[in-house]
């Protein structure tokens, strides 16, 4: 159980164009996701929170104009990485909270989506 | 937000048992302990979590001292297949995760 996918795995784009991300929780129904970035030998690095129902909420730093979040479901975030940069390559990570066991929530990861903008 | 301290890196043999050791010395009353692993271009992956005394399930143990301050993510008989980024947070319901630098392991044969 406690599944989380992302779709693309992979996704190459010109510079100027939008990209789409979709994160699911296969198993479970998540109210919140969220989403993180990780560059090359580094750590994750939290860019938003995925509320159903309600805005998303950025961390300090992360242009919401620039990366759209929308949580339409209780299974689905996207994240739309719009008119990306070579600086917005990177590897884009989703995750959702699930209830857990004994009252401690958990967050369940999805395999990641590898962007690269030319 | 409690702020946890890895060690950067740790070798190890296969066969091996490891204990990798996480300092968090300002964790609050309702936090608890978790342990993800990530492979490279993966996303993290769950170990195990706590909040006191010992937690073990099919792949780790977790030892957790009275005071909370620390904890340890013990993998019994690592494998080649073990290297990888270990990261160890310090959470609370309804919170965000903060991700530290983690614990690079290194498996050799």
């Amino acid at each position: 159980g406690a599944v989380v996918s992302q779709h693309p795995s992979r996704v190459i784009c010109k510079s100027g164009t939008s990209v789409k991300i979709e994160c699911r929780s296969l198993d479970f129904q998540a109210t919140t996701m969220f989403w993180y970035r990780q560059f090359p030998k580094q750590s994750l690095m939290l860019m938003a929170t995925s509320n159903e129902g309600s805005k998303a909420t950025y961390e300090q730093g992360v242009e919401k104009d620039k990366f759209l979040i929308n949580h339409a479901s209780l299974t689905l975030s996207t994240l739309t990485v719009t008119s990306a940069h070579p600086e917005d390559s990177s590897f884009y990570i989703c995750s959702a909270r699930s209830p857990g066991t004994g009252g401690q929530e958990t967050q369940y990861f999805g395999p990641g989506t590898r962007l690269l903008v030319l | 937000l409690a702020k946890t301290t890895q060690p950067i890196s740790m070798d190890s043999y296969e066969g091996q048992e490891v204990n990798i050791t996480c300092s968090h010395n300002n964790i609050a009353t309702n936090d608890y302990i978790t342990w993800y692993q990530q492979f490279p271009s993966q996303g993290p992956r769950f170990i195990i979590q706590g909040y006191k005394t010992k937690v073990t399930n099919e792949v780790a143990s977790l030892f957790i001292p009275a005071d909370r301050k620390s904890s340890t993510l013990s993998l019994p008989r690592v494998s080649l297949s073990d290297t990888a980024v270990y990261y160890c947070l310090v959470v609370g319901n309804f919170n965000k995760f903060y991700f530290g630098s983690g614990t690079k392991l290194n498996v050799k044969p």
